[in-house]
């Protein structure tokens, strides 16, 4: 069975405090990590798609990297307005398999 | 562009009432479309999913139904709610197979109390 573990449950940091946060993945045969930003009462905001350890995607602070075990999302001097939950999934390669499995998510605030 | 709406966006219904929650996406045709349940603490969980008009795939047993009368429309129903059925639903879509773009994108989502 797919499982996906995310790392710290919470995570305060000043503004500027740059920190990585962990998605642990067990999978048959990885189609697809995805990562998602969630605010409070909101559905989950795409961020990135990740096909292949090694691969690595950027947008404004955030980096997503990939090995065959787990995926980082890496901060970069966050700002208050990165406050969010973060959310990984992970998609297996069966076919006909439609089903994302997520991990239950890193809460992050930014303390200005 | 792509737009996903939902509604309602806030719902409160006694145990024993029906159920419909609606889902509608604008501007791609042919969309996998997917209904997810989050709970407090807990992970999304997928509850239905369809790749076509009147083609269902449920996940998980239990008292909700699903139904794809139109091609961007997707409906989440019960007859009789539970408790346990408080939470807070999601639609997603896809591309259809075959475009190599697995990423699923979500709506806004519909909070669901069950008092």
């Amino acid at each position: 069975e797919d499982q996906v573990t995310q790392s710290p449950e919470a995570l305060r940091l000043q503004e500027g405090e740059s920190s990585s946060l962990n998605c642990s993945y067990t999978v048959s045969g990885l189609r697809g990590l995805f990562w998602y930003r969630q605010d409070p009462g909101k559905g989950p905001e795409f961020l990135f798609t990740l096909y292949s350890a090694g691969e690595e995607k950027e947008k404004e602070r955030l980096k997503a990297t990939l090995t065959k075990k787990e995926s980082f999302l890496h901060i970069t001097a966050p700002k208050p307005e990165d406050s969010a939950t973060y959310l990984c999934a992970v998609q297996a390669i069966n076919f006909g398999n439609e089903k994302l499995t997520f991990g239950t998510g890193t809460r992050l605030t930014i303390i200005p | 562009s792509q737009t996903i709406h939902q509604w309602p966006a806030t719902l409160v219904q006694p145990v024993g009432s029906p159920l419909s929650l609606e889902c509608t996406v604008e501007g791609t045709s042919n969309p996998n479309l997917y209904w997810y349940r989050q709970a407090a603490g807990r992970g999304l969980q997928l509850l239905f999913y369809s790749v076509g008009i009147g083609q269902i795939s449920s996940e998980v047993p239990q008292n909700l139904s699903a139904s794809r009368p139109q091609d961007r429309q997707f409906i989440l129903s019960s007859k009789k709610l539970l408790l346990s059925d408080s939470g807070f639903y999601l639609c997603a879509w896809r591309a259809p197979h075959g475009t190599g773009k697995p990423t699923q994108y979500f709506g806004p989502g519909t909070r669901l109390l069950v008092l």
